[in-house]
């Protein structure tokens, strides 16, 4: 499968817990996203990298939230002393970006779905 | 005002239907435009690009209007197989590319 994987596809952690979520994305898509989606809500962006560089995160990534990108890969989000609001589908996009203004697809994982008791 | 807004529906239209959903952007300089599609619990997926001329792709029609800042998708002859949620996606790149999505438009074709 050569589309965006997603790992793990649940998780459920009690509140307090430390959670660490990857992605991997299509090989050679440069571009990559973390958005965070709600019952009945769009995708909420949460940040993005271009190769290994984090170029923007959102307000609505707390303290609590990190992602990485170290090699321009795979990225992790790690979310420190999880809160019950946390609990949501996290998902990962990516795409291939040549320039400022690329029409380009963005192909998305599965998702991983947290659930914190 | 949300930098994306759509109406949350839900529609729920007979099959043969023709149904159009509208999405509004507030930043003026956003660049490129998408319809994605997401079942439930699922992940959402490309439906249609949408171009300054306009698209089409079988029952589907995609329509942008800059001077007023709106998208359109229009479904002619609904299918049971349409019933999902319509997420509006529109990209600007001030250096880079962030991408934003609108809370979807909620679809249900009825028999």
């Amino acid at each position: 499968d050569t589309g965006v994987s997603q790992d793990p596809r649940h998780k459920i952690t009690k509140r307090g817990q430390n959670v660490t979520f990857r992605c991997d994305p299509i090989s050679e898509h440069n571009r990559l996203y973390w958005y965070r989606q709600t019952l009945g809500q769009g995708p909420e962006f949460l940040t993005y990298f271009q190769n290994e560089a984090q170029l923007e995160k959102s307000r609505l990534l707390s303290d609590r939230f990190s992602a990485e990108r170290p090699k321009g890969s795979f990225s992790t989000l790690e979310i420190q002393r999880t809160e019950q609001g946390d609990s949501a589908m996290y998902l990962c996009a990516s795409s291939l970006g040549q320039g400022l203004f690329m029409n380009t697809e963005a192909f998305f994982g599965q998702g991983t779905r947290l659930t914190v008791v | 005002r949300k930098e994306v807004e759509q109406d949350p529906g839900p529609f729920n239209v007979p099959e043969g239907a023709t149904v159009a959903f509208n999405c509004t952007y507030s930043n003026s300089a956003s660049q490129s435009f998408f319809w994605y599609r997401q079942d439930c619990r699922k992940e959402p997926k490309l439906l249609m690009s949408v171009y300054s001329s306009g698209n089409e792709d079988g029952r589907f029609t995609a329509q942008l209007n800059r001077a007023s800042q709106y998208i359109s998708l229009l479904i002619r002859d609904s299918k049971l197989s349409d019933s999902a949620t319509y997420l509006c996606v529109v990209t600007y790149s001030g250096g880079y590319q962030k991408v934003t999505f609108g809370i979807g438009t909620k679809l249900q074709v009825i028999p």
